[in-house]
C-alpha cells in the first residue's frame, strides 16, 4: 500500500484555470505538508498543517489554499493559475513526536504544467 | 529566518570515484535529515543525525553532523551509477519541527 499519495500525478491546464491536487496518507501521522519543487530542483515548503491545523504558511499567493478534510487529507486548490505555478508539487506527512522533527514521507508528486 | 546552503549545486563523477556533499546551516540546528531524490522521483529520507559531531555509516555513505551542529555532509565512497540522483540536506532549529531544505546537489556518475 502506498503511504503517501497524490492525484492526479500530471495536470497540464490553462492560464486563469482553478485546479486542485490531493493527498492522503495512510500513516497515521499528525502532519502533513506541501512543498514546491521548482525547475532546478529547490525544494520549497509551501504549507504543513498539524491535526487540521494550519502552522505554517510560507507566504505564498493567496491564490494557494490548502483545505484538509481531516488528518489523513490535504488537498492543495490554486485560483487563476500562473505560467509561474509550473512546478512540480509533493505532499508529505510525519509524526512530530517529542523531541521535535521527525522523518518526513513524500508522495509521489504531481507535476503541474500551466500553458 | 533559517537557511540551509548546500554544496556544490552539481558533481559529475566518474564511476568508482568519492563524492561529497556540504550543507551549512545559519543557525544552531537540533538535527539535520538527508534525503535522496531519484531522477522523476520523490525525496526519499536516508537518514537523520541529532547529536554533535555525530558520525552514521550506511554502506558506502558517511553522515556527519558538526561539532557545532551548524553544519554536515555526507560522503560516499566508491560511487555507482545507483547513486545517481539529488542529495537533499534539511534542518530544523531547536524548538521548532520545520524543516528547511538545502538546495540539494545533483550527483551524475558516468560510467
Amino acid at each position: 500500500d502506498t503511504a503517501v499519495s497524490q492525484t492526479p500525478k500530471y495536470l497540464v491546464t490553462q492560464m486563469g484555470n482553478d485546479k486542485s491536487i490531493k493527498c492522503e496518507q495512510n500513516l497515521g501521522h499528525d502532519t502533513m505538508y506541501w512543498y514546491k519543487q521548482d525547475s532546478k530542483k529547490f525544494l520549497k515548503i509551501m504549507f504543513s498543517y498539524n491535526n487540521k491545523e494550519l502552522i505554517i504558511n510560507e507566504t505564498v499567493p493567496n491564490r494557494f489554499s490548502p483545505k484538509s478534510p481531516d488528518k489523513a487529507h490535504l488537498n492543495l486548490h490554486i485560483n487563476s493559475l500562473e505560467l509561474g505555478d509550473s512546478a512540480v508539487y509533493f505532499c508529505a506527512s510525519s509524526q512530530v513526536g517529542q523531541g521535535g522533527t521527525d522523518t518526513q514521507y513524500f508522495g509521489p508528486g504531481t507535476r503541474l504544467t500551466v500553458l | 529566518g533559517q537557511q540551509v546552503m548546500q554544496i556544490p549545486q552539481y558533481q559529475h563523477v566518474q564511476e568508482g570515484e568519492d563524492f561529497t556533499t556540504y550543507c551549512n546551516s545559519s543557525t544552531t540546528l537540533s538535527n539535520i535529515q538527508w534525503y535522496k531524490q531519484r531522477p522523476g522521483g520523490h525525496p526519499v529520507f536516508l537518514i537523520q543525525l541529532v547529536k554533535s559531531g555525530e558520525v552514521k555509516k550506511q554502506k558506502r555513505l558517511t553522515f556527519q553532523f558538526g561539532e557545532a551542529k551548524k553544519n554536515s555532509s555526507l560522503h560516499i565512497t566508491a560511487t555507482q551509477t545507483t547513486d545517481v540522483g539529488t542529495y537533499f540536506c534539511a534542518g530544523s532549529g531547536a524548538g521548532s519541527y520545520q524543516l528547511t531544505f538545502g538546495k540539494g546537489t545533483k550527483l551524475s556518475v558516468i560510467p
